[in-house]
């Protein structure tokens, strides 16, 4: 079946534009991370979906970053007045979303994202 | 709160010598701990997981982790490099209740000598 996937693969933008990045989870899965990975970095988690809510933002690293998803399924990360210090591949993350059994997120292949 | 510490943020191994790469986590509660693998310009691919069912937990591509709760670490290994192998491999830690975000090392690229 299809993975998780992302889109675009590539952006690069100008420094104080906005940008939307899309994440299309697998089919069936309650649970959607949102992950930045910055050059050299580790991973930094931003936001966790429950369905269309959002019981965990602690990640986003300032109000410019907001993301919602629709229908249990499609999510929008947005991120306002872009810095170059936004320069990252952002990754987006599903699982089936049950407690217990450490369930596995499954990755999409990230969007990078370049600030001039 | 959970922390990952990925000793060697590069190893380099001979094909067909041992791999092993390390990581220690801490966690104020039982934890669930996972090694990812990112081949170049792709996601992250789950090698595997622990869950507490068995403490030697075996993986794909010859691939397993050994959790030890005395010395807080679950290091990867592969008794014999291939060529293929060579990736950035991470450490990922999430608290004993699935449905949460994890947290990860910063990860060790693998560079495999032939």
């Amino acid at each position: 079946g299809a993975g998780v996937s992302q889109s675009p693969s590539n952006k690069v933008t100008e420094k104080g534009k906005d940008v939307e990045l899309r994440c299309d989870p697998i089919s069936g899965h309650t649970a959607l991370y949102w992950y930045r990975q910055r050059l050299g970095q580790g991973l930094e988690f931003l936001i966790y979906f429950q369905g269309n809510s959002a019981p965990d933002k602690s990640g986003l690293p300032s109000d410019r970053f907001s993301a919602e998803r629709t229908g249990e399924s499609v999510s929008t990360l947005t991120i306002q007045r872009t810095q170059q210090e936004d320069s990252a591949v952002y990754l987006c993350a599903s699982s089936l979303g049950y407690s217990g059994s450490g369930d596995t997120q499954y990755f999409g292949p990230g969007t990078r994202l370049t600030v001039l | 709160a959970q922390s990952v510490t990925q000793l060697g943020s590069h190893v380099s191994v001979s094909e067909g010598a041992l791999v092993l790469l390390r990581c220690n986590y801490s966690s104020s509660v039982p934890p669930y701990l996972f090694w990812y693998v990112q081949y170049p310009n792709q996601g992250l691919q789950l090698l595997l997981k622990y869950t507490s069912a068995a403490t030697l937990v075996k993986g794909i591509n010859g691939f397993e982790a050994e959790f030890k709760k005395s010395e807080t670490s679950f290091h990867l290994t592969k008794p014999s490099a291939h060529m293929s192998d060579a990736a950035e491999y991470f450490c990922a830690v999430t608290r004993n209740s699935g449905n949460t975000p994890l947290v990860f090392g910063k990860g060790t690229r693998l560079s495999v000598i032939a």
